[in-house]
């Protein structure tokens, strides 16, 4: 069973940092392309980056662009976001999405989400 | 970047109803689009890709179709558990996009 578990997440300070963590299990990691996407509370699905299987290819939104780092680690089946420099309107529910595969940009699994609440 | 736009932004039908959910891109994507289903408190579910390919289990009620800049999601006879939000997402091209979602609620 696909299961993707995210971690990391909390109330952070404006211009603070913090390090979402995704677990996956159920299939191979090391295959598949992965992403983040988040949802503001009350609010529609924004994408915020993507990552090669390989994790040598990385896009992301510019909205975070220059704040946020993708990175992932196939041994340990994580994918990462490095999140800097926080505003307010970055608050949301972060998923990891795992693409469908053969090359399109379609997410077949998500996880659960995780809160971060960027406040003073 | 490729805008989406969705329509109606809410609908209200009721069980056995034919709803229909419309999705412009603001320049064309070929086929290369997806539909997804949220429910409160949840993550979104894939319904349907490629326009009109039904992802693995979801019911044959659920339908697709479209190319270029417009498509459209179409629930046949709406069951008690498909009161939702569904968003469409285009997948063209970098920075990938959804469109502003539609919610359908009981009527």
């Amino acid at each position: 069973e696909v299961q993707l578990v995210e971690s990391g997440g909390g109330l952070v300070h404006p211009g603070g940092s913090l390090r979402l963590s995704c677990a996956a299990s159920g299939f191979t990691f090391s295959s598949s392309e992965m992403n983040w996407v988040r949802q503001a509370p009350g609010k529609g699905l924004e994408w915020v980056s993507y990552s090669s299987s390989s994790g040598s290819i990385m896009y992301y939104a510019d909205s975070v662009k220059g704040r946020f780092t993708i990175s992932r680690d196939n041994a340990k089946n994580s994918l990462y976001l490095q999140m800097n420099s926080l505003r307010a309107e970055d608050t949301a529910i972060y998923y990891c999405a795992r693409e469908l595969g053969r090359g399109v940009y379609y997410f077949d699994y998500w996880g659960q989400g995780i809160l971060v609440t960027v406040s003073s | 970047d490729i805008q989406m736009t969705q329509s109606p932004s809410s609908v209200s039908a009721s069980v056995g109803d034919r709803v229909t959910i419309t999705c412009q891109a603001s320049q064309g994507i070929s086929s290369y689009l997806a539909w997804y289903q949220q429910k409160p408190g949840k993550a979104p579910k894939l319904l349907i890709y490629a326009a009109s390919s039904l992802q693995s289990g979801v019911p044959s009620r659920f339908s697709g179709s479209g190319s270029g800049t417009d498509f459209t999601l179409t629930i046949s006879s709406l069951q008690p558990e498909d009161f939702a939000t569904y968003y469409c997402q285009q997948a063209n091209s970098f920075p990938l996009t959804f469109g502003g979602g539609t919610k359908v609620e009981v009527k």
